[in-house]
């Protein structure tokens, strides 16, 4: 069973650029996954940032992108703010209807 | 603007039942796949069953395959889902999302009600 993998956590500095990173344990990301983002702060419910790899969802600042890199999905933040602080997921599209959720990531901005 | 509110969650014992509903507003309800997806305390996000537009596909986790069932009543513009024999791992908040199939996103999430399975 193809497992998502996301690293577990990560830190930035405010106003510093970070890239967060969704992969396969088997395999390439491409654009054929759809990956798409989430982002979730303590005690809220999962917002959608991103879908089809790259397409903001609707009020999402411009300092989130998201991009194929390499043989992963990855999701930059630039110019990182305290608020960004929250845990991000990333879901892929497995076919035959099947998506599948990462672990998430914990990001820390300090 | 699209709402989901869910409802229902509360306190069970192992073993029990529970069913919990979702109101949805602001779209056409039965122009999309429907989605329950939890998460444990302190876990990452889980897909625990969807339903396609008109109620005749229904989908679910092997771990709760038989013993929860989703629903919809697209007059009523409502999702539902009937838990049983509820075990101590089906703690979790249940999050009741819409998915649009051609993009492969849960483009709207509802705030989510709390299931706790306890003694």
């Amino acid at each position: 069973q193809t497992v998502v993998t996301q690293e577990p956590s990560f830190s930035v500095s405010p106003g510093g650029t970070v890239t967060l990173t969704c992969g396969l344990s088997s395999g390439s990301v491409s654009t054929s996954y759809y990956p798409s983002w989430y982002q979730q702060t303590p005690g809220q419910a999962p917002r959608t940032l991103i879908y089809t790899t790259d397409t903001r969802s609707s009020g999402v600042p411009d300092r989130f992108s998201g991009s194929i890199l390499g043989n992963k999905a990855a999701l930059t933040i630039t110019g990182a703010q305290a608020d960004d602080e929250s845990d991000y997921y990333c879901l892929l599209y497995m076919g035959s209807g099947i998506s599948v959720f990462g672990g998430g990531t914990k990001l820390t901005v300090l | 603007e699209v709402q989901l509110v869910e409802s229902g969650g509360g306190l069970v014992q192992p073993g029990g039942s529970l069913r919990l509903s979702c109101a949805a507003s602001g779209f056409t309800f039965n122009g999309y796949w429907m989605n329950w997806v939890r998460q444990a305390p302190g876990k990452g996000l889980e897909c625990v069953a969807k339903i396609k537009h008109d109620g005749s596909e229904k989908h679910y986790v092997d771990s709760v395959k038989g013993r929860f069932t989703i629903s919809r009543d697209n007059a009523k513009n409502s999702l539902f889902l009937q838990m049983n024999s509820l075990r101590a791992e089906d703690t979790a908040i249940y999050y009741c999302v819409r998915r649009v199939v051609t993009l492969k996103v849960f483009d709207h999430w509802g705030q989510g009600t709390l299931v706790t399975v306890s003694s």
